[in-house]
């Protein structure tokens, strides 16, 4: 099993659709959680921290369920300008600090 | 944005050739990783300096180098690389090799190897 899991997609939404995204981590000591977000063949930019109570930032809203070992992202009113690949990104220190990425999840925003 | 900045942006090399990654970064961060991004792969974690000491070396081959002159310069030297090393290297920066703490990324460097 792969540490850090995503959904590959693509998920193809229209504008103002609302999509969410699972990504779930197999260790259970992980310690903090963020998206990034990675344009077509550009560097990958922090989205969001993920904490337990949940968090929100205009039409992103992450939440963490450390029972079920999954973050999730929800994009609201999806925008052309959402098309991206949101990456999950998990730090845990068993066995020394590592950082964890998935492998993404492509999003295609449709007019 | 020029909080990273990476050079070059594109190199094509040889595998006898020898040739040098250079990520610099502008937001006095103590952090520095080179990662490795492969097409339909995670990104790859290679190696993270603290304060110019490297911390962590995920098992990367011999023939990737990296050096840390100063907590704001890292470099990637390049040696009888593979064609399956192909892919965008990636260097990022962040305050502190911590938990909470953000990686800012360059723009990468996309590397062919013949």
């Amino acid at each position: 099993r792969k540490e850090v899991e995503q959904d590959p997609g693509p998920f193809n939404v229209p504008e103002g659709a609302t999509v969410a995204f699972n990504c779930t981590y197999s260790n259970s000591a992980s310690q903090s959680f963020f998206w990034y977000r990675q344009d077509c063949r550009k560097e990958p930019k922090l989205l969001m921290s993920v904490y337990s109570s949940g968090n929100e930032d205009g039409r992103f809203t992450a939440q963490l369920n450390r029972a079920s070992q999954y973050i999730s992202l929800l994009i609201r009113d999806s925008k052309l300008s959402d098309s991206a690949t949101y990456l999950c990104v998990v730090n845990h220190l068993t066995g020394g600090f590592k950082t964890i990425f998935g492998a993404g999840t492509r999003l295609f925003v449709k007019a | 944005e020029t909080g990273v900045t990476q050079t070059p942006r594109h190199l094509v090399m040889g595998m006898t050739n020898k040739k040098s990654l250079k990520c610099e970064q502008h937001l006095g961060h103590n952090a520095m990783y080179w990662y490795k991004q492969s097409a339909k792969k995670p990104l790859e974690l290679m190696f993270v300096y603290n304060f110019k000491e490297q911390t962590e070396n995920n098992s990367v081959p011999s023939r990737f180098s990296p050096e840390c002159p100063n907590s704001s310069h890292l470099f990637l030297h390049l040696h009888t690389l593979q064609p399956e090393d192909s892919a965008l290297y990636l260097c990022a920066s962040s305050y502190l090799r911590g938990p909470t703490d953000t990686q800012y990324f360059g723009p990468g460097t996309r590397l062919t190897v013949l």
